[in-house]
């Protein structure tokens, strides 16, 4: 889980394995936006899911989202040595998307 | 394709200079920039929201006198760091927005070290 955690949580796994972050949020929210983060570049949008969304997915992305427990998920499916980055869950309280709240990051790391 | 480009990428400063860094949304028409600081451990934070027709709006713990920000349109935006202290290192996220859209493109940030 992303918030209430004090430094970034890191998870190492096998290329071909799946794998499941979790994050958990504390104020209301349209949207969780998921980012990954590559070593020396800014976050980059990967997937989205709405509040009126379960479940999304994209190619090997699947994302989850609880309202009323205030929590979502990323799961990626046969992960490969490039998805090695740090994954952060964001939210927006105003609803807009323009003052995103990030939670403190996953660092994934995928060995061959 | 929106992107978002930010320079310098890195810049070192001596304790007590500023600093200025720049932003530049390009390929789409972006309706406000929101800049953050991610420290050496990873976190975020928020410095300041610009949206068009509205003043910019700095969050708490940071303030115009320290981190004035300027903009002739939202698509080209700077903000200066000034009397940087060690506190202030880190990674500084260029954040836009196009009106509509739901989500933020970021530049690839200004890493500022302070000696």
């Amino acid at each position: 889980s992303q918030w209430g955690e004090e430094n970034l949580q890191a998870l190492s796994i096998q290329e071909g394995e799946d794998v499941t972050m979790n994050c958990s949020y504390k104020t209301y929210t349209t949207v969780v936006h998921w980012y990954r983060q590559d070593s020396g570049r800014g976050p980059a949008l990967i997937i989205l899911i709405r509040s009126n969304e379960r479940e999304k997915r994209s190619g090997r992305l699947r994302a989850t989202l609880d309202t009323s427990s205030q929590s979502s998920s990323l799961s990626i499916t046969a992960a490969q040595c490039e998805d090695t980055a740090v994954y952060f869950c964001a939210t927006d309280r105003t609803g807009g998307a323009d003052r995103l709240t990030f939670g403190k990051g996953t660092q994934l790391i995928i060995q061959p | 394709g929106a992107l978002v480009y930010q320079y310098p990428r890195r810049t070192i400063c001596k304790s007590g200079t500023s600093m200025r860094m720049e932003c530049q949304a390009v390929g789409f028409q972006a309706t406000s920039v929101a800049w953050y600081r991610q420290s050496p451990q990873k976190t975020f934070e928020l410095i300041a929201l610009s949206t068009v027709n509205s003043a910019i709006k700095y969050e708490q713990n940071f303030t115009q006198e320290k981190f004035p920000i300027s903009h002739p349109n939202l698509s080209f935006s700077s903000m200066t760091v000034l009397n940087a202290y060690l506190e202030d290192r880190g990674l500084y996220l260029c954040g836009a927005r196009e009106g509509g859209a739901d989500t933020q493109y970021f530049g690839p940030g200004t890493r500022l070290l302070v000696l």
